[in-house]
């Protein structure tokens, strides 16, 4: 199994539609993370959590929420999804940056596709 | 803020030949340097990252990569390209999280 799910795969919906992407994690990382890539713009940050009770918006948060429900649980959701939204999301999982300590790689999931019409 | 750049969205290769795949990088500070790379239909897998120490880093699957300071590259390399190594591939600088570059495409030839 892998590591870090996310569910679904691949979703088609329309514009207005409430869309909740899930994230899950068996790597124990404290830290979990939302990135929205598109075409020649790489991967940019959407929100963060480095724990249940901490949540952060990263570079382009207009638009999307997220839930931390556990350690192992972290969700984004499109309140009123849009065709601008339409891309492929990754979650992201890791441990601290620690110097002399772990480094803080991340590890991903397979993405899910979304596509708003 | 810290950020890195890819000058080149592509680059084709023969198979056998030489790849390269070029990152630059601004920080403040002592850089944490990352590359990763995407196949098709699937999500980053990491490669390898620089923190401190030698120059040349070596990951997975016969990449590696030299981390120059006075130049502030941190370019990919893998001695003989496979058709396999064809991707996507992603360089990535971290403090809080991870910023990341553009992306370039890589094509091997057969």
């Amino acid at each position: 199994d892998a590591d870090v799910t996310q569910t679904p795969r691949n979703r088609i919906t329309k514009t207005g539609k409430r869309i909740m992407l899930e994230c899950s994690q068996t790597k124990g990382h404290d830290r979990m993370y939302w990135y929205r890539q598109d075409p020649g713009l790489g991967l940019r940050l959407i929100y963060y959590s480095f724990d249940v009770k901490d949540i952060n918006k990263g570079e382009i948060s207009d638009g999307y929420s997220v839930s931390r429900q556990a350690q192992a649980k972290f969700s984004l959701s499109l309140e009123s999804a849009i065709p601008n939204q339409t891309a492929l999301y990754f979650c992201a999982t890791s441990d601290p940056l620690r110097t002399g300590g772990n480094t803080g790689e991340l590890f991903f999931g397979e993405g899910s596709r979304l596509t708003v019409l | 803020a810290q950020s890195v750049a890819q000058p080149e969205d592509q680059v084709n290769v023969a198979e056998g030949n030489p790849l390269t795949v070029k990152c630059t990088y601004s920080v403040s500070g002592n850089p944490y340097l990352f590359w990763y790379v995407q196949y098709p239909n699937r999500g980053l897998q990491f490669l390898l990252k620089y923190i401190t120490g030698d120059n040349l880093v070596k990951g997975s699957y016969g990449f590696e990569a030299e981390f120059n300071k006075s130049q502030t590259s941190f370019h990919l390399k893998k001695p003989s390209a496979l058709v396999s190594d064809s991707a996507l591939y992603f360089c990535a600088v971290r403090d809080y999280k991870l910023s990341f570059g553009a992306g370039t495409t890589v094509t091997v030839r057969a």
